[in-house]
């Protein structure tokens, strides 16, 4: 099983500043990574597939790079409604495995 | 729009079994994978067992194999999960999704609660 690891696990950022979320993986995954973001009480939503292809829909300040082993989600400018859990997840292996999350929270 | 509802959660005793439904709307169900994941109470994500759009190919995570069943039935654009032999750790939000890989669409979840 490929196991995935975000860090920080909590990340403290001031609203219109820049977050950067870090995925590892276990071993190489391509670029079969994807990103979700989890508000409280809510289910997940995509935000990224493919390591950095936008879901439709998803504003332009959210960006994903990387691949092989080490991806990056990138915030370029907090706006309220960012402030949430951060789940990556790898789909290159079953079992599909995912991170534990990173919570961005307002500083 | 696209619309997954999940129904069927609940309390159950340890060794107890509950059929969880996921109702489809706003796509061609039939064209799609569709998926189950898992969120224990304040934890992160398990991906639980997934399906082909035909229902031929499906997978299941080690922890669950042999007690939890997927299946779909492409007319009634409905999914399915039957949990048998359910556990204090099978505890958790149990979400309908669709595709596999990436879980495109969440419906927005329904508690399964394991406890004597």
């Amino acid at each position: 099983e490929i196991v995935m690891t975000q860090s920080p696990a909590t990340l403290s950022v001031s609203p219109g500043e820049r977050a950067t979320l870090s995925c590892r993986a276990s071993q190489s995954i391509s670029s079969k990574l994807a990103w979700y973001q989890q508000k409280p009480g809510q289910a997940p939503g995509l935000l990224i597939y493919g390591s950095s292809t936008r879901d439709t829909g998803i504003p332009a300040r959210f960006s994903g790079s990387g691949s092989e082993t080490e991806f990056t989600l990138t915030i370029s400018s907090l706006q309220s409604e960012d402030f949430a859990i951060y789940y990556c997840q790898q789909y290159d292996n079953w079992p599909y495995t995912f991170g534990q999350g990173t919570k961005l929270e307002i500083k | 729009q696209v619309q997954l509802v999940e129904s069927g959660g609940g309390l159950v005793k340890p060794g107890g079994s509950l059929r969880l439904s996921c109702a489809a709307t706003g796509f061609r169900f039939s064209d799609y994978y569709m998926s189950w994941i898992r969120q224990a109470p304040g934890k992160g994500l398990e991906w639980v067992s997934d399906i082909s759009s035909s229902g031929s190919i499906i997978h299941y995570a080690d922890s669950v194999k042999g007690r939890l069943t997927i299946s779909r039935d492409n007319a009634k654009n409905s999914l399915y999960l039957q949990m048998n032999s359910l556990r204090v750790e099978d505890t958790a939000v149990y979400y309908c999704a669709r595709g596999s890989k990436t879980a495109i669409s969440w419906g927005q979840g329904t508690l399964v609660t394991v406890s004597s």
